[in-house]
């Protein structure tokens, strides 16, 4: 149980271009989920929390503009990366979890998304 | 925020070995993971582990939360237990240490 699907697993693109990332629970609803991102050889920063329905916080240092996240249902959330730089490239993973916020509630991840823009 | 340090930073082990990886943090926390990624990054939960100890298979972790810190206990290793182990807290959102490196050589 508690399995959370990330797709694409990986995208190359062109530097300009968006980039869309699907998170979905598959057996469970998610009232929260989480999106990080990781660079190479370090660990895991937070850069939002969404719940259904409203508006995804974001953490410090994270560009609202530029990290699109949607939680429309209780099985979906995306994070879309507009206009995307090279910059941009790092490995996006996403979580899920049953509960208000995480209290009490373990995350369950995805598996990743490398993005790499050229 | 609350701050997780994990040590040792790096570990190299020969097969069959046993190992003690350490997680503490500063302050009090609702919950606290163990993760494993692995070389594809694939983060695997190992524990949901608050407080107390819990065992599966080769692996088990102990919890003191009232001294602030929590140990991952790797036993008989294996070459497929080399990754990255992260302990994460969580205090309304998940705070992840810098992860300790093992690597088990055949």
């Amino acid at each position: 149980g508690a399995v959370v699907s990330q797709h694409p697993s990986w995208v190359i693109c062109k530097s300009g271009t968006s980039v869309k990332i699907e998170c979905r629970s598959l057996d469970f609803q998610a009232t929260t989920m989480f999106w990080y991102r990781q660079f190479p050889k370090q660990s895991l920063m937070l850069m939002a929390t969404s719940n259904e329905g409203s508006k995804a916080t974001y953490e410090q240092g994270v560009e609202k503009d530029k990290f699109l996240i949607n939680h429309a249902s209780l099985t979906l959330s995306t994070l879309t990366v507009t206009s995307a730089h090279p910059e941009d490239s790092s490995f996006y993973i996403c979580s899920a979890s049953g509960g208000e916020g995480t209290l009490g509630q373990p995350q369950h991840f995805g598996d990743g998304t490398r993005l790499s823009i050229l | 925020g609350i701050q997780v340090e994990q040590s040792p930073p790096d570990l190299i082990l020969q097969e069959g070995a046993n190992s003690t990886l350490r997680c503490n943090f500063s302050d009090s926390v609702n919950n606290l993971q163990w993760f494993h990624q692995n070389p594809w990054g694939q983060l695997i939960n190992l524990f949901y582990i608050p407080s107390g100890t819990k065992q599966n298979g080769r692996l088990s972790a102990t919890t003191v939360a009232t001294e602030r810190y929590s140990l991952l206990y790797i036993s008989s290793s294996q070459t497929t237990d080399s990754g990255v182990y992260f302990c994460a807290v969580d205090d309304y959102k998940l705070s992840f240490g810098a992860g300790t490196t093992v690597t088990v050589r055949a």
